[in-house]
C-alpha cells in the first residue's frame, strides 16, 4: 500500500466549475499536510497547508483535512484554465519523513 | 526573499560517470530534502538535512549521498551512474521544525545519463 494515494486523473471541468481533488494517506499520526501545483516541465509550487481538522480557505482554494478518515481534499472555486496542472498532495509523516501522491492531472476546459 | 535555486540546471553525463547537484535554500532556511521525480515513480525522497546534519533518509541505493554546508547550502551527489537515474532532481528548502515544516521547490536539475 502506497503512502499517499491520489487518483490520476485526468480530470476535467468546465471553466468556473467547482474542481475537487482528493488524496488518502496510511499513516494515522501524520500531522501536516500540503496541496502543491505543478505545471508541465516546472517544478512544484506550494497551494495549501493544512494541520487541523477541518476547512481551511485560502482565496479560491479550499483544504478540507479528516484525520479520522485519512483523508485530505483540495477544492478550486471558480476554476480557470490557469488551474490546468498536475496536483500532488503531499503528507509529513512519521519521523519528518514527506511523502509525496504521484498526483492527479486537471484539465479546466474554456 | 530569493527562491530556492539550484544548479546546474541541465546536465548529460555517461553510465559510471559520478554527478554533483547544487542548490541555496531560502534565505533563513535550515532543513534541505532533496527528491527524485520520474513520469513513472513520481516525486520519491531521497533524504533530508537539518543543520548540517541529515536528518532522514530515503529508500535509494548509497550511490546517492548529500550534505549539507554551515550556510544552508546542500549538495547531492550521484556515483557511479545508471541510465534509470535519469531524472528531475528536486531539492526542497523548509524551517524544518514545528512551526512550520512548508517546503518549497526549486526549479530542478534534469539530469540525463546516456
Amino acid at each position: 500500500q502506497k503512502e499517499v494515494e491520489q487518483n490520476s486523473g485526468p480530470l476535467s471541468v468546465p471553466e468556473g466549475a467547482i474542481a475537487s481533488l482528493n488524496c488518502t494517506y496510511s499513516d494515522r499520526v501524520s500531522q501536516s499536510f500540503f496541496w502543491y501545483r505543478q505545471y508541465s516541465g516546472k517544478s512544484p509550487e506550494l497551494i495549501m497547508s493544512i494541520y487541523s481538522n477541518g476547512d481551511k480557505e485560502d482565496g479560491r482554494f479550499t483544504a478540507q483535512l479528516n484525520k479520522a478518515s485519512q483523508y485530505v481534499s483540495l477544492l478550486i472555486r471558480d476554476s480557470q484554465p490557469s488551474d490546468s496542472a498536475t496536483y500532488l498532495c503531499a503528507v509529513r509523516s512519521t519521523g519528518n519523513q514527506f511523502y509525496f501522491g504521484t498526483g492527479t492531472s486537471l484539465t479546466v476546459i474554456p | 526573499k530569493a527562491g530556492v535555486t539550484q544548479t546546474p540546471r541541465y546536465l548529460i553525463k555517461t553510465r559510471g560517470q559520478q554527478v554533483t547537484l547544487s542548490c541555496s535554500p531560502i534565505s533563513g532556511h535550515r532543513s534541505v530534502s532533496w527528491y527524485q521525480q520520474t513520469p513513472g515513480q513520481g516525486l520519491q525522497f531521497l533524504f533530508e538535512y537539518f543543520s548540517e546534519t541529515q536528518r532522514n533518509k530515503g529508500n535509494f541505493p548509497g550511490r546517492f549521498s548529500g550534505r549539507q554546508f554551515s550556510n544552508s547550502r546542500s549538495e547531492m551527489n550521484v556515483s557511479t551512474l545508471e541510465l534509470g537515474d535519469s531524472a528531475l532532481y528536486l531539492c526542497a528548502s523548509s524551517l524544518g521544525h514545528a512551526s512550520s515544516y512548508e517546503q518549497y521547490f526549486g526549479p530542478g536539475t534534469r539530469l540525463t545519463v546516456t
